[in-house]
């Protein structure tokens, strides 16, 4: 079974800080996604990773895919209040099937605070 | 048209009424899923669609019926539900079921209450 292990599970920080929220398995996965939701609303798409190593970069969010494509991480740079809500990382298995669902990471809550 | 549609947006029912939850997606994608997602934690799966069949269950309840009637709409029928089902229902879509790199899209939710 694979699984996906995401810290922290909470993270409360004051506006302008830096924060990182990581995502990590033992198993191999073809791509990682990486979501943001709000309360009462549902996950929204911030990026995909595909590449081993590869490094995205969305305004003041980086991630990473590690190269053995098992792990991946997200940088918030200078964090401000409207950064606040659940980041979810989620992804496809190796083999794939037609129909495979998500597997999800359980979810980092992020409060920033002014 | 580049969204995942759900109505309604709220539904609050009764342990003995019938309802339907509705997803709709103009985009083409060909797999579709209904998702349950409690405050705080992650979606939990609950079915997929692929071509328009069902091809996951997740030992999910018989009071959850889905329905895809083609490849823009997902219906999800509820009889009978009890208090704890109580949650956020997500409609998801992807473009091409196992391809490498493909995403998933949700919809905004609908927020049901069990009465």
């Amino acid at each position: 079974t694979q699984l996906l292990e995401q810290s922290p599970q909470f993270l409360s920080i004051q506006e302008g800080e830096n924060l990182t929220v990581y995502c990590n398995s033992s198993s191999v996965f073809s791509s990682l996604q990486w979501y943001r939701q709000e309360p009462g609303e549902g996950p929204v798409l911030l990026v995909t990773v595909v590449t081993g190593g590869e490094v995205k970069k969305l305004k003041r969010l980086t991630f990473q895919f590690g190269d053995a494509r098992k792990d991946s991480s997200l940088h918030i740079t200078a964090a401000q209040p409207g950064d606040t809500g659940l980041y979810l990382c989620a992804g496809f298995g190796h083999s794939g099937q037609a129909g495979t669902a998500l597997i999800f990471g359980k979810g980092t809550t992020l409060s920033v605070s002014s | 048209d580049t969204e995942v549609t759900q109505t309604p947006k709220h539904l609050v029912m009764g342990m003995t009424n019938k309802k339907s939850l509705k997803c709709e997606q103009h985009m083409g994608h060909r797999a579709m899923y209904w998702y349950k997602q409690k405050a705080k934690k992650p979606p939990e799966l609950m079915f997929v669609y692929s071509y328009e069949k069902l091809s996951i269950n997740e030992s999910v309840p018989s009071r959850f019926s889905p329905e895809c009637p083609n490849s823009s709409l997902l219906n999800l029928h509820l009889h009978a539900l009890q208090p704890e089902d109580s949650a956020l229902y997500l409609c998801a879509s992807e473009p091409t079921p196992g391809s490498r790199g493909d995403e998933q899209f949700f919809g905004p939710g609908t927020r049901l209450t069990v009465l």
